[in-house]
């Protein structure tokens, strides 16, 4: 069955480092573009990035520009989200999801969600 | 950025009863290109992930009940649940799609009356 599972996240101190990923399975992963979504505790969603089916283009929300970095592996099945000078406001449960669309196509909605990763930036 | 406002924030209504929930646009999310609203709808029960419930503004995805229905054009929307049964207790949230980045609604707590 189709399947996205995020690991990675943790607590870490503001200032810090944490790299996501994301295992698909079930589908052809590199037929799709993807994205990470964010939900701050108590919070609606909040798209963070996308990455087109090859990588070749990236985009961001402007709260995260320059400091966090999407990426894939096609021949491992896997999404990344690196993420830098982590704020506070960056703790969250992050999902990564599968545009709905196969390519050629993609429209910036999600049919396919993990079950997400707790990010906590704290001292 | 589109911002997108959902009312109400909460609503109860009892078990095999309407719901209604709206959606606004700062926005219009129409394109006149494939004459298509750019707008989702989703389901969030507690400690799950969202759930795509209806895109194109009123095309059911796939194994949707269909006491799920979307309607409006343009800068407003609705979700309607013609039938509330007790699994739809959920957060719904809608999002647009029709420019970067894409931006959801705060979500409206669905519970029962």
């Amino acid at each position: 069955q189709v399947q996205l599972v995020e690991s990675g996240g943790g607590v870490v101190q503001p200032g810090g480092s944490l790299r996501l990923s994301c295992a698909a399975s079930g589908f052809t992963f590199r037929s799709y573009v993807m994205h990470w979504v964010r939900q701050a505790p108590g919070k609606g969603l909040e798209w963070v990035a996308f990455i087109r089916y090859d990588g070749s283009n990236k985009y961001y929300t402007d709260s995260v520009k320059g400091r966090f970095t999407i990426s894939r592996d096609n021949s491992k099945n896997t999404l990344y989200l690196q993420m830098n000078s982590l704020r506070a406001e960056d703790t969250a449960v992050y999902y990564c999801a599968k545009d709905k669309a196969a390519r050629p196509h993609y429209y910036y909605y999600m049919d396919v969600w993990g079950k997400g990763t707790t990010v906590t930036v704290s001292s | 950025d589109i911002v997108m406002t959902q009312s109400p924030d909460s609503l109860a209504v009892s078990l095999g009863e309407r719901a209604t929930i709206n959606c606004k646009s700062s926005q219009s999310v129409f394109s006149s290109s494939n004459n298509k609203n750019f707008l989702a709808w989703y389901q969030q029960k507690p400690g799950q992930p969202p759930k795509l419930l209806i895109y194109w503004a009123s095309t059911r995805e796939s194994g949707v009940p269909d006491r799920f229905s979307g309607s409006g054009s343009g800068t407003d929307f609705t979700l309607t649940i013609s039938s509330l049964q007790a699994e739809d207790v959920a957060v719904y949230s809608c999002q647009q799609y029709s420019s970067t980045p894409p931006t959801f609604g705060q979500g409206t707590k669905l519970e029962i009356k």
